[in-house]
């Protein structure tokens, strides 16, 4: 099956910083999803971004589907940015999403 | 308003239990999904359910769990006899293939 890799892993930063999250994937992929999981585990849809790229206030994505990757931009980081950001492919030949191991960011006062 | 919601939030059992978590779409949709989150590790695929049948099961679907869509609106999935390793949390979506999936906010469940 597809598989989907994160990175980095983890990543702390200071306030006001600026941060790129990478989601690469092994095969084509008809949706790709970024998620926030937030301090009581709710899943925060981001973006649904199969292909191009969106912005959303101080978040946006890019997907280059030819090139199997996503990238997550967050910009100016908050606190409340803190938590776990998945990155989320379903492939050509199933409906279920497959979700990658996460990174996990931790945004300092 | 939220998309999915999901009852009850938390859930504590006795090995061995029967438990079974539900899920109410705001509005209605064909497809669903549950998918478990072990503490600590990524979420994980249960399974598929389409126009009121399974469509797709992972591995982890074993014969202890069980999907329904009794009444037409709420979706449950049922865990007949509670092992410890689920304990976790299952989270209920809808959505469709080539467009937004949206998941609800989850049950935390803890199996002593």
């Amino acid at each position: 099956g597809i598989q989907v890799e994160q990175s980095p892993p983890d990543l702390i930063l200071q306030e006001g910083a600026n941060s790129t999250l990478r989601c690469n994937f092994s095969d084509s992929v008809n949706n790709l999803q970024w998620f926030h999981q937030n301090p009581w585990g709710q899943l925060i849809n981001l973006f649904y971004i199969p292909s191009g790229t969106k912005q959303n206030g101080r978040l946006s994505a890019t997907t280059v589907a030819t090139e199997r990757y996503s990238l997550l931009y967050i910009s100016s980081s908050q606190t409340t940015d803190s938590g776990v950001y998945f990155c989320a492919v379903e492939g050509n030949y199933g409906q279920n999403f497959v979700f990658g191991p996460g990174t996990r960011l931790s945004v300092l006062p | 308003e939220p998309e999915v919601t999901q009852t009850p939030s938390h859930q504590v059992t006795q090995m061995g239990q029967e438990v079974i978590l539900r899920c109410v779409p705001i509005s209605n949709h064909l497809y669903f999904y549950w998918y478990r989150q072990i503490l600590g590790q990524k979420v994980e695929f249960l399974v598929s359910f389409y126009n009121n049948e399974i469509s797709e099961k992972s591995e982890i679907f074993d014969d202890q769990f069980s999907v329904e869509r009794p009444d037409g609106s709420n979706f449950t999935l049922k865990i007949r006899s509670t092992k410890l390793e689920d304990s976790a949390m299952y989270f209920c979506a809808r959505g469709g293939m080539i467009e937004t999936q949206y998941f609800g906010p989850g049950t935390r469940l803890l199996v002593l």
